[in-house]
């Protein structure tokens, strides 16, 4: 267990319906990513907050995803009007950011199936 | 970040030293060398990290070569639980180091951009 929680770990959802990830992070961990991965694939980048001001956002992040850490601690994740191809593993990942290299503490994911 | 490439597949007897190399010709000077593993089902485990000095913790020694092109992560004694796929990662400090120290560079980002990695199977 890393400290990183993850809720829920499954969730089954029909295409069209919106579906929300919650992400808990290492208490006093300022940033906080969002990764997606795909069967017999490596994770991918979606997007990262610093405090609550979300810096970077992958292309991979299309306007019916959306992120925020609105008080710089838990973080949600939408994705709105869900499509097959949403079908993921959704890892959330923290870190501490104080030196320049840090290590990234993995979440166990939320898998998503949309049928 | 740099590229990096690792073999697709390997084996390990149980008790024996794993060796995984990891390919990374295209690293800047300022790239460190990070490897992270992911038991199936669970999510990536940070496993060790390096600039150019060979590194050792609780988990693993981090060997890299002397003109940084390629590096080993080794498992010293591999037991059935270190069963995972293993990502050698390359990139650069954090952007707010990078702000701090070196404004006129542009910043590499914060993201960790994982490749295929190495699904090591340690077996009895």
């Amino acid at each position: 267990d890393t400290g990183v929680s993850q809720n829920p770990r499954h969730k089954i959802t029909k295409r069209g319906q919106n579906v929300t990830f919650r992400c808990d992070p290492i208490s006093e961990h300022n940033r906080l990513y969002w990764y997606r991965q795909t069967l017999g694939q490596g994770p991918e980048f979606l997007t990262y907050f610093q405090n609550e001001a979300q810096l970077e956002k992958s292309r991979l992040l299309s306007d019916r995803f959306s992120a925020e850490r609105p008080k710089g601690s838990f973080s949600t994740l939408e994705i709105q009007r869900t499509e097959q191809g949403d079908s993921a593993m959704y890892l959330c990942a923290s870190s501490l950011d104080d030196r320049g290299t840090y290590e990234q503490y993995f979440g166990p994911g939320t898998r998503l199936t949309v049928t | 970040d740099a590229k990096t490439t690792q073999p697709t597949s390997m084996d390990c007897a149980e008790g024996r030293a794993a060796n995984l190399p990891c390919n990374h010709s295209t690293i800047s000077g300022n790239e460190y060398v990070y490897w992270y593993r992911q038991i199936h089902s669970q999510g990536p485990q940070y496993i060790i990290h390096g600039l150019k000095n060979n590194e050792t913790n609780e988990m693993a020694s981090l060997i890299i070569t002397e003109d940084r092109k390629s590096s080993t992560l080794i498992l010293p004694h591999a037991t059935l639980r270190d069963t995972a796929v293993y990502y050698c990662i390359v990139r650069a400090p954090s952007l707010r180091l990078q702000a701090q120290l070196w404004s006129r560079f542009k910043a590499a980002g914060n993201k960790l951009t994982f490749g295929g990695g190495t699904r090591v199977l340690v077996k009895p």
